[in-house]
């Protein structure tokens, strides 16, 4: 099964500081997405940053980042100068062949003022 | 811009009951999903549509999950009769093209059911 596995089911970090979660994904597809998932407790998904698989530079959105290594099918999201409004569940997604998502089980960000 | 609507926003329903969610997603959006995304889990996809037509339906539960979406716009989904595993949050999620490798997705705010 190809699968996304997020090994960290919570983290915390401290507001101003910078927390990485980790993703880790199969797949045996040459091209292909990721995506970082926020969802707060509205329950709406709300798209953070999305890597092209095919591109060496790492996504960089605001105060988010992606640290991209192919080889190792590592996908980790860095959030510098946290906020009290990152707070939430953060999933990692691989795109599928057809546009659909493949979702790891998240990791629940807390932020503590 | 409008985003993707759906209600009810809950549903409390005893198990064998049915029950039905609907779906409006973004306009001119051509590919639309439903998600299941039980407690403690990331969404799993039900259905993909483009327009009218489905894309993939293999993990939807057939004996008791249906899904349509008529006229290629809006959708509803539909269980008939509930299961205790059936309680979770029913996220719909649309997408502007069709079948693409990294389309991204825009999601409502989903249905959480509840079967007691």
């Amino acid at each position: 099964a190809q699968t996304v596995t997020q090994s960290q089911p919570e983290m915390s970090v401290q507001e101003a500081e910078t927390v990485t979660l980790s993703c880790t994904y199969d797949t045996s597809e040459s091209d292909y997405y990721l995506f970082w998932y926020k969802q707060p407790p509205s329950r709406q998904m709300i798209l953070v940053i999305r890597q092209e698989a095919y591109k060496q530079q790492n996504a960089t959105e605001n105060r988010f980042s992606v640290n991209f290594q192919k080889a190792a099918k590592s996908f980790s999201l860095k959030i510098s100068d946290s906020q009290l409004g990152d707070a939430a569940m953060y999933f990692c997604a691989r795109g599928g062949s057809q546009g659909n998502l493949i979702f790891g089980k998240g990791t629940k960000l807390s932020v503590k003022p | 811009e409008a985003g993707v609507a759906q209600s009810p926003r809950y549903k409390i329903i005893e198990k064998r009951q049915s029950v039905a969610f609907w779906c409006n997603p973004i306009s001119g959006h051509a590919t639309l999903y439903w998600y299941q995304q039980i407690l403690g889990q990331g969404p799993k996809l039900l259905i993909q549509f483009q327009n009218n037509g489905v894309v993939d339906d293999s993990q939807l539960p057939k004996d008791r999950f249906s899904a349509e979406r008529l006229k290629g716009v809006d959708s509803t989904l539909k269980i008939q009769p509930a299961k205790l595993e059936d309680s979770a949050v029913y996220l719909c999620a649309s997408s502007l093209g069709g079948w693409g490798v990294g389309e991204k997705l825009f999601f409502g705010s989903g249905t959480q059911l509840s079967v007691l």
